[in-house]
Formats: structure tokens, C-alpha cells, sequence
């Protein structure tokens, strides 16, 4: 069983500032990693992916993979009382995904 | 737009009673998941299924059975409902990992 490991929070940032997410997990071989978000009462929904080593922005939105230390984070620039919500670490094993227990984000205006 | 749509998104049963859990998507993909999500624990998966017929146990099998008789349906079922069993529950149907799960909108469990 794939472990992937999250700070489950809550990380409370002001509006406007940059909330860091972070996740580790422990297969060395795993190749392919996710952010979700969800927001409360709702299911959770895809953000973001990232193959390779380095940063992948989307919008406000930046992943960063770092294989050797078995490292992803998720950064999300000019935080909006809209990004509250849970956000999901997942890794990708062949045909499923394993998932983090979340982190959660609070945005204050 | 795919839709996963989830029967009921609350439920309460009795301790022993056979639940059934059903989960039907309308974008003919083959791959579907059921998940359950606790507080701290995450989501963890429970059964899942690339074709019809076909089911494969995930990590937390144990008081769960599943039935795919055709691609757009996959029902969860509760042998014996106890009360550990209390969780809120997601379908979830795939076509690629590239566009992620689409997660139905979750069915709310307690048993008593």
C-alpha cells in the first residue's frame, strides 16, 4: 500500500498571501501526482497534475515535484476566501489513485 | 459534462441489515472506484472495476461486496452493516489519469 503523507492543518493565511501545501510519499517509483480540492460538504475535484521534476503553474496555481526527496507541493498564489477548502495529495499507481488524508486551507479576509 | 450520480446522499441503517449502495455514470467509462472517507484517515479505497463483471478488492475489502452487471452501474454492498462502517462514501468513475476521477457526489452512512 502506497503511502502519501499530509499536514492535515488547518493552514490559515491572509488574503491575498501564498499558502504552500505540502505531501511526501513513500513509493520511489512512483511517477505521476495530483492535487484535489474539496470543499466542504462536496466531493473532490481535480486542480492540478505534475509528471516531471521542477514547477507546473496553472493560473494561480503551482505544482512543484521533487522526486529525489520524494517531495510534491502545491503553492497558491493571491489566496482568495475561495481557496478554503481541503486540499487532496494523490498519487497515481498504475491504474488508481492513493490519496493523503488532505490539508486543509483556510483564506482570511 | 461526465456525471457520476450517487442514489441517495443520506442513509440510516440498522446494525445487521444488508445495504446496498449504487452508483451509475453516463460517460461509458470502463474504470470505476467506490471510496470511503473518514476524518484523518482520507479516502481509502474499497473496490474497483475496469470492465463489466470485473471487480478487484482495494485496500479495505473486509464487510464489502461489489456487482457490475453493466459498465454504467457499480453497486457497493454491505453484507452485514456494523457500526464501523459509518462513513461517507464516493463513487468514482475514470477514463484516463489524466483528467483525474470524476467523484459522484457521495453517499452519507450511519449505521445505528
Amino acid at each position: 500500500q502506497k503511502e502519501v503523507e499530509q499536514n492535515s492543518g488547518p493552514l490559515s493565511v491572509p488574503e491575498g498571501a501564498i499558502a504552500s501545501l505540502n505531501c511526501t510519499y513513500s513509493d520511489r517509483g512512483s511517477q505521476s501526482f495530483f492535487w484535489y480540492r474539496q470543499y466542504s460538504g462536496k466531493s473532490p475535484e481535480l486542480i492540478m497534475s505534475i509528471y516531471s521534476n521542477g514547477d507546473k503553474e496553472d493560473g494561480r496555481f503551482t505544482a512543484q515535484l521533487n522526486k529525489a526527496s520524494q517531495y510534491v507541493s502545491l503553492l497558491i498564489r493571491d489566496s482568495q476566501p475561495s481557496d478554503s477548502a481541503t486540499y487532496l495529495c494523490a498519487v497515481w499507481d498504475f491504474n488508481k489513485f492513493y490519496f493523503g488524508s488532505g490539508t486543509k486551507l483556510n483564506v482570511k479576509p | 459534462d461526465v456525471k457520476v450520480t450517487q442514489s441517495s446522499r443520506y442513509l440510516v441503517k440498522r446494525t445487521g441489515e444488508k445495504v446496498f449502495l449504487e452508483c451509475v455514470q453516463d460517460m461509458d467509462h470502463e474504470n470505476m472506484f467506490w471510496y470511503r472517507q473518514d476524518p484523518g484517515l482520507g479516502l481509502r479505497l474499497i473496490y474497483f472495476s475496469y470492465d463489466v463483471k470485473m471487480k478487484e478488492k482495494g485496500d479495505i475489502p473486509e464487510g464489502y461486496s461489489v456487482s457490475r452487471e453493466k459498465k454504467e452501474r457499480f453497486s457497493l454492498i454491505l453484507e452485514s452493516a456494523s457500526t464501523n462502517q459509518t462513513s461517507m462514501y464516493l463513487c468514482a468513475s475514470l477514463q484516463d489519469r489524466g483528467n483525474g476521477y470524476t467523484f459522484g457526489s457521495g453517499t452519507r452512512l450511519t449505521v445505528v
